[in-house]
């Protein structure tokens, strides 16, 4: 089963600052990533995905994806505090079900 | 725009009990997921269907069953509770088109045994 991995954080931010989070997998074969944000006690709501090498970009978010380092991670542009939240990495197995992180607490100070 | 639909929000049962979980998906999305979220654990994938066929299973317990019906709505049963079934259940829905399609989460069930 593949593995994907991220810091646990938390990781803290002030205000307005850029937030990065990162996650690695294990299967070199992986051909998609999903980013998604869960307020506690909430669902997975989803904020990125990505398929290719490089950047992806929708508004305050980036994600960038590097197949040959095996690193996918999401950048935070201006945070806000009610970007705090816990992000979770994902990547699909064969059938589609995801496979995610252990996610990063993030914690945007004002 | 229609979003995944779970019933009930919220659920406490005793334990031995059983409970059933309703998912409806998103309109013409024809793959249904679901997972379980322990706290402070990422979620966890039980079971999925494709067209109303199982497609997949998880690390779901012999307690559980589930299946899709002809509208795509699908259901979780789960038989015989224990303590360690309290938890968030999710159902998500995509469509499918091929390897990693996009799945959308629902609001989930919390679902605490007694």
């Amino acid at each position: 089963q593949k593995e994907v991995e991220q810091n646990s954080g938390p990781l803290s931010v002030p205000e307005g600052a850029i937030a990065s989070l990162n996650c690695t997998y294990s299967d070199r074969g992986s051909q998609s990533f999903f980013w998604y944000r869960q307020y506690s006690g909430k669902s997975p709501e989803l904020i990125m995905s990505i398929y290719s090498n490089g950047d992806k970009e929708d508004g305050r978010f980036t994600a960038q994806l590097n197949k040959a380092s095996q690193y996918v991670s999401l950048l935070i542009r201006d945070s806000q505090p009610s970007d705090s939240a816990t992000y979770l990495c994902a990547a699909p197995e064969q059938g589609g079900k995801l496979i995610f992180g252990q996610g990063t607490e993030l914690s945007v100070k004002p | 725009a229609a979003g995944v639909i779970q019933s009930p929000r919220h659920l406490i049962k005793e334990k031995r009990e059983t409970a059933t979980l309703k998912c409806y998906p998103i309109p013409r999305h024809d793959t249904v997921y679901w997972y379980q979220q322990g706290p402070g654990q990422d979620p966890q994938f039980l079971i999925s269907f494709y067209e109303k066929m199982q497609s997949d299973k998880g690390s779901i317990p012999d307690r559980f069953s589930a299946q899709q019906f002809s509208d795509y709505h699908s259901e979780l049963n789960m038989s015989s509770l224990e303590l360690g079934d309290s938890a968030l259940y999710f159902c998500a829905s995509s469509f499918r088109q091929g390897a990693g399609d996009t799945q959308y989460f629902g609001p989930g069930t919390r679902l605490t045994v007694l």
